[in-house]
């Protein structure tokens, strides 16, 4: 159980084009989702914690207006990467928290890996 | 707000050797700990987690120890195998509400048979 479900796996696209990547909790629900980004041998810093129904919160130094994120429903959070630049390329992972799991751990999906060319 | 530190950042140990890696927190409101073991490209996966309430914690051939006093936690993988060889991260977090992790800059660990 707890699957979490990261669509695309891979996106290839050009400087100025805007990615939206597709978070989804397969068998639970999660009000609270979290979107990470990953640059290569570094650490997970946390870009965004998604609330269903409510606007993101973001982490300090993360442009709000650069990472859109909606959290529409209690099972689907998107990350839409705005006019995308080389910069922006990275591995992008999301996270859930099952609701009214205060104690539950997060479930991550797989992972998109952006290239911006 | 929080601030994880994580060493060795790489080690290498033979098989059936012990591997310890180290993470120190500065941020006395939490109280879970969560290690994940990420191998390239994937997700990262939880292998054990430890609440504050818990000194040690132990799954097979991983343990946790937690240190509150001292603010720091460790991971024990004792009869190390070559699939263990992946990059380890430690993190810290508050129990209830939203729960963001803060995640250390990860240890790679290699075991060579």
């Amino acid at each position: 159980g707890a699957v979490v479900s990261q669509h695309p796996s891979r996106v290839i696209c050009k400087s100025g084009t805007s990615v939206k990547i597709e978070c989804r909790s397969l068998d639970f629900q999660a009000t609270t989702m979290f979107w990470y980004r990953q640059f290569p041998k570094q650490s997970l810093m946390l870009m965004a914690t998604s609330n269903e129904g409510s606007k993101a919160t973001y982490e300090q130094g993360v442009e709000k207006d650069k990472f859109l994120i909606n959290h529409a429903s209690l099972t689907l959070s998107t990350l839409t990467v705005t006019s995308a630049h080389p910069e922006d390329s990275s591995f992008y992972i999301c996270s859930a928290k099952i609701t009214g799991g205060a104690e539950q751990p997060q479930h991550f999906g797989d992972g998109t890996r952006l290239s911006i060319l | 707000g929080e601030n994880v530190e994580q060493h060795p950042s790489t080690l290498s140990v033979q098989e059936g050797d012990s591997a310890v890696i180290k993470c120190t927190y500065s941020d006395s409101a939490s109280n879970y700990f969560p290690w994940y073991k990420q191998e390239l490209g994937k997700r990262p996966q939880l292998i054990i987690d430890i609440r504050s309430n818990v000194g040690e914690k132990k799954d097979q051939r991983i343990a946790v120890t937690l240190n509150k006093t001292a603010k720091h936690f460790s991971l024990h993988i004792t009869e190390t195998q070559p699939e263990d060889s992946a990059v380890y991260f430690c993190a810290a977090s508050i129990l209830g509400g939203f729960q963001k992790l803060v995640f250390g800059t990860g240890t790679r660990l290699l075991v060579s048979p």
